[in-house]
């Protein structure tokens, strides 16, 4: 079983409607992130989260909102969704260590 | 707001040519990391660079960061369709806490 995972994989809704990406790691890490991907401008930080009492906002948090339920779960939740947030999602945990990030295998969004 | 430029964008080439891929900014970094994406997959670590001028090397991979720290390269020897994804460099900034810059990404294609 993969360390990060994220669900769903892909998903495709309606301009307005309220999404919910999750994130769950076994890793045991305090630090949690939510990035999105789009062509030509790799991968930006929406949110960030350390223990489940602190959230941070990135350099696009705007129409974002997260969650951090437990250590372990980290969700990301679109209010209204807008096509330009069609984008690929990726879900990632630190240990702070050498700052180095683990991944998940992305939620791939389409929002028409 | 920091930037890291990569430069090429996309690079197609045949099995057995070299390439390099650079990484280039105008901050500086107290580390960086080169990650690797695959279709379907979130970016894998590859290496961390933290020392200026330090090289380091990974079988046909050869990774620089430059003496200023500002900026870095990623050299591929005899390159195999395995190499084949996009290539991310992210950047670390001292006191910023486990967050990272990432770069704008290469899109490599190796061919038989």
């Amino acid at each position: 079983d993969a360390d990060v995972t994220q669900t769903p994989r892909n998903r495709i809704t309606k301009t307005g409607k309220r999404i919910m990406l999750e994130c769950s790691q076994t890793k045991g890490h305090d630090r949690m992130y939510w990035y999105r991907q789009d062509p030509g401008l790799g991968l930006r930080l929406i949110y960030y989260s350390f223990d489940v009492k602190d959230i941070n906002k990135g350099e696009i948090s705007d129409g974002y909102s997260v969650s951090r339920q437990a250590q372990a779960k980290f969700s990301l939740s679109l209010e209204s969704a807008i096509p330009n947030q069609t984008a690929l999602y990726f879900c990632a945990t630190s240990d702070g260590y050498g700052d180095i990030q683990y991944f998940g295998a992305g939620t791939r969004l389409s929002v028409l | 707001t920091q930037l890291l430029e990569q430069s090429p964008q996309f690079l197609s080439i045949q099995e057995g040519e070299n390439l390099t891929v650079y990484c280039n900014s105008s901050s500086v970094f107290s580390s960086l990391q080169w990650y690797r994406q695959e279709p379907g997959e979130g970016p894998v670590l590859l290496v961390t660079v933290v020392t200026g001028g330090e090289v380091k090397k990974l079988k046909r991979l050869t990774f620089q960061f430059g003496d200023a720290r500002k900026d870095s390269s990623l050299h591929i020897t005899a390159a195999q369709p395995g190499d084949t994804g996009l290539y991310l460099c992210a950047g670390a900034s001292t006191g910023t806490a486990s967050k990272l810059t990432f770069g704008t990404g290469t899109r490599l294609q190796v061919t038989l």
